[in-house]
C-alpha cells in the first residue's frame, strides 16, 4: 500500500540552527500539507501546497518557515532559525485531489530544539 | 471558521465492549467532511473513517462506525468489540471546501482498553 514517508523520524537541534524536514508524498498525489503537534496538544495546520506554490498558510507559518518541492518527489519544510517552541511532532500529509478527501499522513518527525 | 470539540479527554473501556467517542463541530460551510484518526503511542496518524456532509447513511468501516447527527452537529465514533490494540489517542477532524480543505482537529480523546 502506498504511503507517505518522512525523514528523519527524530531530530535534535540547537536553538538558532536551521532544520529541514523531508517528506515523500504518495506518488500520484497532488496536494501536500504540513501539520504540527506540540506534545500533548492538538494537531495544527501549518501550510498547504499545490502546483509548486503555497495554497494557504496558518498564522504559525511565519517567515521562519518555508516549503519546497525541489525535485518532483520530495516535499520539504525548512525552519530557518529554530526556537525552543518549535519543538513538536511535524506531520506531512498528501491528498490525491483538492476536494474534501482523506489525507494520508506520514509517520511524523519529532523535532526537539535544545 | 471551523471548530471541532472533543469533550472527553480520556476513557477506559473493557476489552470486547463498545465505546463511543464524542465529537461536535461548527462550520457555516454546507460542504464539509468529518474524519477520525487514531494516534497510537508510536505517534503516527492513522485514518479510520470519513463522513461527508451530504452523505445520507452513517459511515462504517469494520469495527468503526460514525454516528452522524447533522442537526446536532455531532459526529461520534463508535468502536465495537474493543481490542487491546485500540488503546490510543483518537482525533476528530473536519475539512470544509470554503476553508481550503485543510484539516481542523479536535483536542483528542485518549482511550485505554482494559483486559
Amino acid at each position: 500500500e502506498p504511503e507517505v514517508t518522512q525523514t528523519p523520524s527524530h531530530q535534535v537541534t540547537q536553538m538558532g540552527q536551521e532544520v529541514i524536514l523531508r517528506c515523500v508524498p504518495i506518488s500520484n498525489h497532488l496536494y501536500f500539507y504540513w501539520y504540527r503537534q506540540i506534545l500533548g496538544q492538538k494537531v495544527e495546520f501549518l501550510v498547504s501546497f499545490y502546483n509548486n506554490e503555497i495554497s494557504e498558510k496558518s498564522e504559525i507559518f511565519d517567515d521562519q518557515f518555508s516549503v519546497e518541492r525541489p525535485d518532483g518527489s520530495n516535499f520539504t519544510l525548512k525552519i530557518r532559525s529554530t526556537k525552543l517552541e518549535d519543538s513538536a511532532m511535524y506531520f506531512c500529509a498528501s491528498t490525491h485531489e483538492g476536494g474534501i478527501t482523506e489525507a494520508f499522513f506520514g509517520q511524523g518527525t519529532r523535532l526537539t530544539v535544545v | 471558521a471551523q471548530k471541532i470539540t472533543q469533550t472527553q479527554p480520556g476513557m477506559f473501556v473493557q476489552e470486547k465492549e463498545a465505546v463511543t467517542l464524542d465529537c461536535t463541530y461548527d462550520t457555516s460551510d454546507p460542504s464539509y467532511g468529518l474524519f477520525w484518526y487514531k494516534q497510537p503511542s508510536s505517534g503516527e496518524m492513522i485514518f479510520l473513517i470519513y463522513q461527508g456532509s451530504y452523505d445520507q447513511q452513517n459511515a462504517t468501516e469494520g469495527r468503526y462506525s460514525l454516528n452522524f447527527q447533522k442537526a446536532r452537529k455531532s459526529a461520534n465514533l463508535v468502536i465495537s468489540a474493543s481490542q487491546l490494540g485500540d488503546s490510543a489517542m483518537y482525533f476528530c477532524a473536519m475539512s470544509a471546501k470554503a476553508a481550503g480543505n485543510k484539516l481542523t482537529f479536535g483536542g483528542g480523546t485518549r482511550v485505554l482498553v482494559k483486559p
